[in-house]
């Protein structure tokens, strides 16, 4: 089945510091990728949707200087948080679609986030 | 704009018990509909998925899902629950397409009562 893994899987920043999460399609290539963040005892709330070789749409109140997204190939999106600061810290999943149907969105581990 | 409500943050049943988990969905197209589980600190796992054909859908782990246009439901259900279950599910509503978006229920936090 389709995988997509993440990269780190929990990473610890200092604050004022940024740090890049990788989102990655292992056996198959993803058009259009999704970014989440999940607070503690929260539901995921989507960030942005990447799309391969264009800019990323960011969902509203999410700050696109802050929270970077690069989607340079078919099965690599970058998350990079700039900046950040301890309010940042958050469990960040991605998601990939195949392109193809049944369009089913395959989820990433996640991303744990602590910024001290 | 799509949304999902999940109106039970909390359940406990007893193990062996009889399960079933609301979700009400707002879209203004066919949806397409999931239920996915997440235990603490992972991530997550799809359970089943709607789109269309029976309304009766059947997943991984024991569970099913009803589909009922009229009521803009998709209630998960298991007939016997197993302690292993204890998680949080979550109810999500996307498009039918290649570059839908999927929104996520705010979840059920689901506890076994031994």
């Amino acid at each position: 089945g389709a995988v997509v893994s993440q990269h780190p899987s929990w990473v610890i920043c200092k604050s004022g510091t940024s740090v890049k999460i990788e989102c990655r399609s292992l056996d198959f290539q993803a058009t259009t990728m999704f970014w989440y963040r999940q607070f503690p005892k929260q539901s995921l709330m989507l960030m942005a949707t990447s799309n391969e070789g264009s800019k990323a749409t960011y969902e509203q109140g999410v700050e696109k200087d802050k929270f970077l997204i690069n989607h340079a190939s078919l099965t690599l999106s970058t998350l990079t948080v700039t900046s950040a600061h301890p309010e940042d810290s958050s469990f960040y999943i991605c998601s990939a679609n195949t392109g193809t149907e049944p369009y089913e969105q395959y989820f990433g581990p996640g991303t744990r986030l602590t910024v001290t | 704009a799509q949304s999902v409500t999940q109106p039970d943050i909390h359940i406990t049943v007893s193990e062996g018990a009889s399960l079933e988990l609301r979700c009400n969905y707002s879209y203004g197209a066919t949806p397409y509909l999931f239920w996915y589980v997440q235990s603490p600190g992972q991530g997550l796992q799809l359970l089943l998925k709607y789109f269309s054909g029976d309304t009766l859908v059947q997943g991984i782990k024991g569970f099913e899902a009803e589909f009922k246009r009229s009521q803009s439901s998709f209630n998960l259900r298991k007939p016997s629950v197993h302690w292993s279950d204890a998680a949080e599910y979550f109810c999500a509503v996307g498009a039918y397409s290649s570059a839908s978006k999927i929104i996520f229920g705010s979840g059920t936090r689901l506890s076994i009562r031994p």
